[in-house]
């Protein structure tokens, strides 16, 4: 299957840590890529590859992977991390899939 | 600078056709993997087309047979021509770069567009 499923929603306390999931055969293949969207606005890629991110985004932002299953995990919420989050896996027929996206609420 | 710029979305009747198209700047299409993603209105992500470095093209299932991409060299954009529309295709459509690195299992968006609406509707 070339699906990837995400929780659709979850909840952090402010400062807490939250992990974000991703789960999918493609991802014993190619590692996930991770995108940020708020309302309104294009994704912003956070995290690629075994766990690397682009200049300027935060290093509480962390990725990591086991098997099928990728995770995107928040160090120290903050309010402006309330956002959707995607990953996206290239597939084994090089199709490119992804999530269906987690909204999370920084309470 | 470098930036991906969509136009051409608007209002089309189903069973109609359109042209999306995606003006870079600051670096060169045809050396780059190039997709399109699509996100209907209140929905997630949905991958709909790529065009490797090479040329060679992928389609989602969805819009299979309808969709076609490709790119201009001279004019360094990306184009998706859409036929027989459909309500369901309605959507933000952005452009996307891409960049694989297969030895380090890696694949990502690294450049977005801010997207260009596409509304079908009779």
């Amino acid at each position: 299957s070339s699906e990837l499923t995400q929780d659709p929603a979850v909840s952090v306390a402010l400062g807490q840590t939250v992990r974000i999931t991703c789960q999918g055969d493609s991802l014993r293949f190619y590692y996930a890529s991770w995108y940020q969207q708020k309302p309104g606005q294009a994704p912003v890629l956070i995290i690629y590859g075994k766990n690397n991110r682009p200049s300027g985004i935060p290093d509480r932002f962390s990725g990591s992977s086991s098997g099928d299953t990728a995770s995107l995990t928040i160090t120290g919420a903050q309010a402006e991390d309330e956002a959707d989050y995607y990953c996206n896996c290239r597939a084994s027929n090089n199709y490119r899939v992804f999530g269906g996206g987690t909204k999370l609420t920084v309470l | 600078e470098v930036q991906l710029v969509e136009s051409g979305g608007g209002l089309i009747q189903p069973g109609g056709s359109l042209r999306l198209s995606c003006a870079a700047s600051g670096f060169i299409v045809t050396t780059n993997s190039m997709s399109w993603v699509r996100q209907a209105p209140g929905k997630g992500l949905e991958w709909v087309s790529l065009i490797d470095g090479d040329g060679s093209t992928y389609f989602a299932d969805s819009v299979k047979g309808r969709f076609t991409i490709s790119r201009d060299i001279s004019k360094n954009i990306l184009y998706l021509q859409l036929s027989s529309l459909r309500v369901e295709d309605t959507a933000v459509y952005f452009c996307a770069r891409e960049r694989v690195n297969a030895a380090a299992m890696e694949c990502y968006v690294d450049l977005w567009g801010r997207g260009t609406l596409l509304t079908v509707s009779s």
